[in-house]
């Protein structure tokens, strides 16, 4: 079975710190997604990587970096956390067009 | 800009009822769409439709796409307690790697 790990599942921090989310994959997938989830927007798609140290922005990028160093982990890196980016924040790995991507388990983040 | 619609964005229903969620989409290059549930945290995979007027079917779940009108339809029959969840539509566009999703349709099964 495909896993897609995230490092933590609940996470509260402070406005302005910098805010790492990991994700990593075990199934040697060239593509990873990180989407945010809010009540009546579905997940929206803030970055993705095709390949190791590739990203292109996706439709939020703002207030937001990532990071690949190696093919099976993505970070998702808060800069300085603002209280507006308290949300679910959801992993995904797959291969380029082949259906479905796999998913990890979440992290919600609250940011007071 | 590309959209995904889905409706209703939330019913209740009782047991053993049927259930007809719908994803409209407006987008360019259309390769796929694909159909989530997600229960608690992580959505997993249910469908993926590419041709127009081709069911698919997993036990009491079904969906259907219409690439003429432009959606899809996931139906639930007999519902069971175990089917509340969000379901999400997501649309792949060819030559394109990732996801758009729609706002998900929460359902909720009654005993």
């Amino acid at each position: 079975d495909v896993k897609v790990t995230q490092s933590s599942r609940y996470l509260v921090k402070r406005t302005g710190e910098k805010v790492f989310l990991e994700c990593v994959q075990d199934m040697d997938h060239e593509n990873m997604f990180w989407y945010r989830q809010d009540p009546g927007l579905g997940l929206r798609l803030i970055y993705f990587s095709y390949d190791v140290k590739m990203k292109e922005k996706g439709d939020i990028p703002e207030g937001y970096s990532v990071s690949r160093e190696k093919k099976e982990r993505f970070s998702l890196i808060l800069e300085s956390a603002s209280t507006n980016q308290t949300s679910m924040y959801l992993c995904a790995s797959g291969e380029y067009q082949t259906d479905e991507a796999f998913f990890g388990q979440g992290t919600r983040l609250t940011v007071v | 800009e590309d959209k995904v619609v889905q409706s209703p964005l939330s019913l209740v229903v009782h047991e053993g009822d049927t259930v007809t969620l719908n994803c409209s989409y407006e987008v360019t290059n259309f390769r796929s769409l694909l159909w989530y549930k997600q229960e608690k945290k992580a959505p997993t995979f249910l469908f993926m439709l590419t041709s127009s007027g081709i069911e698919k079917k997993s036990g009491r779940l079904s969906s259907i796409l219409d690439k003429k009108e432009l959606f899809s339809i996931l139906n639930i029959t007999a519902t069971q307690t175990g089917d509340s969840a969000v379901y999400l539509c997501a649309v792949e566009k060819d030559g394109d790697y990732k996801l758009s999703f729609g706002a998900g349709t929460t359902v909720t099964v009654r005993a």
